[in-house]
């Protein structure tokens, strides 16, 4: 177990619609990021937050977003869903981060996304 | 561009036997590596990380992992493995260029099935 709790599971949505995940984070860590792992792939970065703040954001478009909230947990949005959404998602949390830490990144079980 | 390579999509290895999960990077300055398992539908786990300092890393379950800057390669071993290590191992490295202490670039993944 490593503390970080992610919700919904599994949940299915169908295309053009909105989503979103929840994360809490591991206990003291400050700094929440989301993933995305499609089917056969390695995980992918989407984002982190820091300090309630977006402080990174890897390929993806404005339609992904988040929030994270004074007690550290943070929101994954989702809007006009694609089919291409379809995809793990995880959360991950770590200790307080400078640019290039070398904290441990622990992962949540993740949400599972289906857009039909 | 940075990059993570894990070359072997399937690694077979018969319970009792040495087994090694390859894995080589491309990143500017000095890496920070990860290694992280996946049983089925299930989440990461971290099992171990080089940050600096020897460059043999040991880890959970038995793991360890050496860093070998002039072959820029971070191979995952273990002197004996198990069935219940059966799983999808996933190797990453910090990516250097975003401003997220916990953004990280992750291989495609190597299945290692291990027999009774």
């Amino acid at each position: 177990e490593t503390g970080v709790t992610q919700s919904p599971t599994h949940l299915i949505k169908t295309r053009g619609q909105q989503v979103t995940l929840r994360c809490s984070s591991q206990s003291g860590h400050n700094t929440v990021s989301w993933y995305q792992q499609a089917l056969g792939q390695g995980p992918q970065f989407i984002f982190q937050y820091y300090r309630e703040e977006e402080n990174g954001r890897g390929n993806f478009p404005p339609r992904f977003s988040g929030l994270q909230f004074p007690n550290y947990s943070s929101e994954l949005n989702v809007n006009a869903l694609e089919l291409d959404d379809s995809a793990l998602y995880l959360c991950a949390s770590s200790g307080r981060t400078g640019d290039y830490s070398g904290n441990t990144i622990y992962f949540g079980e993740g949400s599972w996304l289906t857009v039909v | 561009a940075q990059s993570v390579a894990q070359p072997e999509d399937q690694v077979n290895v018969a319970e009792g036997n040495p087994l090694t999960v390859k894995c080589t990077y491309s990143v500017s300055g000095n890496p920070y590596l990860f290694w992280y398992v996946q049983y089925p539908n299930r989440g990461l786990q971290f099992l171990l990380k080089y940050i600096t300092g020897d460059n043999l890393v040991k880890g959970s379950y038995g793991f360890e992992a050496e860093f070998n800057k002039s072959q820029t390669s971070f191979h995952l071993k273990k002197p004996s493995a198990l069935v219940s290590d059966s799983a999808l191992y996933f190797c990453a490295v910090r990516d250097m260029i975003r401003q997220a202490g916990t953004a990280l670039i992750f291989g495609k993944g190597t299945t290692l099935s291990v027999s009774s």
